[in-house]
C-alpha cells in the first residue's frame, strides 16, 4: 500500500513558470515532510522540508504548502528554470524511538522545464 | 563537508557471483540505510540500521544483507545477484533530528 501519493508523474513547464506537485498520505502519526530532488545519476538531495504544525514554508524559489486537515502538500517552484530539471520525491517521517525513523516516498514527478 | 560517501559509483557483477557495495559517512548519525532504486521508481527501503540493531524489511529478499562494523561503515552484500537486482542502491543515514542524506549510489549491472 503506497503511503503516499504523488502526482503529476510528469511535469512539463515553459521557463519562468510555475511548477507544482502534489502528494497526498493518510498516516496523521507522520511528523516531517521533506522533498528531495534527484538528477540523474546522483543520489536525491533535500531540497526543502516541513513540519506538519506550518501552513507554508518558503526557500528561495521553493515553497511547501501543507494542508493538514486535508492529509495535503505540495511544492511550489517558482520561476521555474531549466537547471530545475529533475525528479522531486515527497517524503513522510515516521519516527520511531526505539528502531529509528522510517521515511516514506512519493513514486516521483520527472520535471522538464522548457527554455 | 560532512557526507555519505558510496564506493565504488559503478559495479558490474555476473549473475550469481558475490558483490559487496559499501557505504561511509562523516555525519555520525546513528541511522545508516539501504535503498534500491530502480529506473523512474522511488527508492525502494531494503533495510535499516539503528545503530547497531539491524531492521529489515519483511520484503526485502533473503540475498540481501548487510554489515555494520562501526558507526561511520555499512555494507550491502548480494549473495548471488540476479538479473532483476540490477538498480542504483543508495545509502541514507538519519538521526533523530535530521532528515534523510543520501550518497550518490552505486549503480549496479548483472551480466
Amino acid at each position: 500500500q503506497q503511503q503516499v501519493k504523488q502526482s503529476p508523474q510528469s511535469l512539463i513547464v515553459q521557463k519562468g513558470g510555475i511548477s507544482i506537485i502534489n502528494c497526498a498520505y493518510e498516516n496523521t502519526a507522520f511528523d516531517y515532510f521533506p522533498w528531495y530532488q534527484q538528477f540523474p545519476g546522483k543520489g536525491p538531495a533535500l531540497l526543502i522540508a516541513i513540519r506538519p504544525d506550518v501552513s507554508e514554508k518558503k526557500e528561495g524559489r521553493f515553497t511547501i504548502s501543507f494542508n493538514k486537515s486535508a492529509k495535503q502538500f505540495s511544492l511550489h517552484i517558482m520561476d521555474s528554470q531549466p537547471g530545475d530539471s529533475a525528479t522531486y520525491f515527497c517524503a513522510a517521517r515516521l519516527g520511531f524511538r526505539d528502531t529509528g525513523n522510517q521515511f516514506y516516498f512519493g513514486t516521483g514527478t520527472s520535471l522538464t522545464v522548457i527554455p | 563537508d560532512a557526507m555519505v560517501i558510496q564506493n565504488p559509483r559503478y559495479q558490474v557483477t555476473q549473475f550469481g557471483k558475490p558483490v559487496t557495495l559499501s557505504c561511509s559517512q562523516t555525519l555520525n548519525h546513528n541511522v545508516m540505510y539501504w535503498y534500491q532504486q530502480k529506473s523512474s521508481q522511488a527508492p525502494k527501503l531494503l533495510f535499516h540500521y539503528y545503530d547497531k540493531d539491524f531492521n529489515n524489511e519483511a520484503d526485502t529478499p533473503d540475498n540481501f544483507q548487510s554489515r555494520r562494523p562501526n558507526t561511520s561503515f555499512c555494507f550491502l552484500d548480494i549473495r548471488s545477484p540476479g538479473l532483476g537486482d540490477a538498480a542504483m542502491y543508495l545509502c541514507a543515514t538519519s538521526s533523530s533530528i535530521s532528515p534523510l542524506h543520501f550518497g550518490n549510489g552505486t549503480r549496479l549491472t548483472v551480466t
